[in-house]
C-alpha cells in the first residue's frame, strides 16, 4: 500500500497562468476528495469524486477550477487563470467503499505560490 | 467556512507532560476525527469517534465527545517531542458523502 500520492509537490507560476495537479489514490479507494488548506488555518473542501462521477463541488471552486476523474483512479485539479489569492497547499485524500470508509487518507499536497 | 474552532490555538509542553486539545463544532454530525499534520506536509488520521460514542482511546491518545455541547478534546498523554505538530479536529455531518469540515488547528510544541 503506496499511500496516496500528488504530483508536483511544489509549484511556483506567475499570475494569470494556468497549473494542473494530479493526484493517485490509494488503489482500490473509490472515494476521492480534493482540499485547500491556507497558512494558519485547516483545510477547506473543495469537492468530492465517487468513482468517476464529481458528486459535490464547495462554491470555493470558482469557474477557474476544475477536477476530473476520468477513469475512477487518479484525479486532476486545473486552476485556470491564477490568482495570488489562490496561493495554498493543495490536499487530495482518498477513502474506501468499505471497512474503514469514514477516514479519509491524505497526500503530501501540493504547495502552490502564484507570483 | 470552518465548522467550529480548536482551543487552545497554540500549547507549548514539557516532554513527558499531557496535552489536551479542546474542539467545538456547530451542526449535527456522524462522526468526528482527528489529524495531526506536521509542519508543511499532508494531514496523518489519529482517531474517529461517532456521534453515539462518548470516548475513545488509542494508544497515548484519549478522545472524548459531547453531543450536547457539541465540543470534543484530545488528551495526548506522556508527550515526546515527536508529538510536534498541528492537532486538527474534522466534522462530518449526518447524511453527507463524508466531507471532511475542519477547525483551524492547535498548534503543539512539545520541548525535551
Amino acid at each position: 500500500d503506496t499511500g496516496v500520492s500528488q504530483d508536483p509537490r511544489h509549484k511556483i507560476t506567475k499570475r494569470g497562468q494556468n497549473v494542473t495537479f494530479r493526484c493517485d489514490p490509494i488503489s482500490e479507494h473509490n472515494r476521492l476528495y480534493w482540499y485547500r488548506q491556507t497558512l494558519g488555518q485547516g483545510p477547506e473542501f473543495l469537492t468530492y469524486f465517487q468513482n468517476e462521477a464529481q458528486l459535490e463541488k464547495s462554491r470555493l471552486l470558482s469557474d477557474r477550477f476544475s477536477a476530473e476523474r476520468p477513469k475512477g483512479s487518479f484525479s486532476t485539479l486545473e486552476i485556470q487563470r491564477t490568482e495570488q489569492g489562490d496561493s495554498a497547499m493543495y490536499l487530495c485524500a482518498s477513502s474506501p467503499r468499505t471497512g474503514r470508509a469514514e477516514t479519509q487518507y491524505f497526500g503530501p499536497g501540493t504547495r502552490l505560490l502564484v507570483l | 467556512s470552518q465548522q467550529g474552532e480548536e482551543d487552545p490555538q497554540a500549547l507549548s509542553i514539557q516532554e513527558g507532560e499531557n496535552a489536551t486539545m479542546n474542539c467545538s463544532y456547530k451542526t449535527s454530525i456522524n462522526n468526528l476525527q482527528w489529524y495531526r499534520q506536521n509542519s508543511g506536509r499532508g494531514l496523518v488520521h489519529l482517531i474517529l469517534i461517532r456521534s453515539n460514542e462518548r470516548e475513545k482511546h488509542s494508544g497515548r491518545l484519549r478522545v472524548t465527545l459531547d453531543t450536547s455541547k457539541k465540543s470534543s478534546s484530545l488528551l495526548i498523554t506522556a508527550s515526546r517531542a515527536a508529538d510536534t505538530a498541528s492537532y486538527f479536529c474534522a466534522t462530518a455531518r449526518m447524511g453527507g458523502y463524508n466531507k471532511l469540515i475542519f477547525g483551524a488547528g492547535t498548534r503543539l510544541a512539545v520541548h525535551p
